[in-house]
């Protein structure tokens, strides 16, 4: 099992529809969890960064925490074509500087 | 402007011809990493690097080497590359003893070995 998995997609979401990603961990340790965006050949770039239980939301974009059932979930919403991208999933235990990545989910928001 | 510098942004070469890829920082971050990205595997890590004259192993080392001799530095070294490591490579790097700080890359090194 993955340390951390998402599903690959891609993601086919109608422009100005909400987006659902989400990501599951295997490690209980793994305590904080970062939303990367990455566009085609670019460097991933941070979106979104969560640490606690529940929601947090940062304009269009909510990352939702459950630590116990080990899933984190980022909703994008009024999904916007610019919105297309792969997003990655990481985490990191505590204490630790080494960040665990997902294999991304391809997101495409069609006009 | 916080930066994570590689250089060279792409990169054709042979096999077996040693090559070195360049990462710089400027935001005195002491701990930094390479990692390697290929369709499918997402982003692996490589190497890291605690602070200066602190290596170690991450989940890929086979085949590359790294140095860390001055804190904004920590160039990736592949002595005698292989096809097999034809890939995007990024260097990150954050703040440590802080396990909430974010990663920042660098705009990535996309390496041919033909």
């Amino acid at each position: 099992q993955k340390e951390v998995e998402q599903n690959s997609g891609p993601l086919s979401v109608p422009e100005g529809a909400i987006a659902s990603l989400n990501c599951t961990y295997s490690d209980r340790v793994s305590q904080s969890f970062f939303w990367y965006r990455q566009y085609s050949g670019k460097s991933p770039e941070l979106i979104m960064s969560i640490y606690s239980n529940g929601d947090k939301e940062d304009g269009r974009f909510t990352a939702q925490l459950n630590k116990a059932s080990q899933y984190v979930s980022l909703l994008i919403r009024d999904s916007q074509p610019s919105d297309s991208a792969t997003y990655l999933c990481a985490s990191k235990r505590e204490g630790a500087q080494k960040l665990v990545f997902g294999q991304g989910t391809r997101l495409t928001i069609n006009p | 402007e916080a930066q994570v510098t590689q250089n060279p942004r792409y990169l054709i070469t042979v096999t077996g011809k040693k090559l070195t890829v360049t990462c710089s920082q400027n935001m005195n971050h002491e701990y930094m990493s390479w990692y390697r990205q290929d369709p499918g595997l997402g982003l692996r890590q490589i190497y890291y690097s605690m602070n200066v004259e602190a290596t170690d192993k991450g989940d890929v080392p086979e085949g590359y080497k790294v140095s860390r001799k001055e804190k904004r530095n920590f160039p990736l070294i592949l002595e005698s590359p292989s096809p097999n490591q034809t890939s995007l490579y990024f260097c990150a790097s954050s703040n440590r003893g802080r396990s909430y700080t974010e990663a920042f890359f660098g705009q990535g090194t996309r390496l041919t070995v033909v």
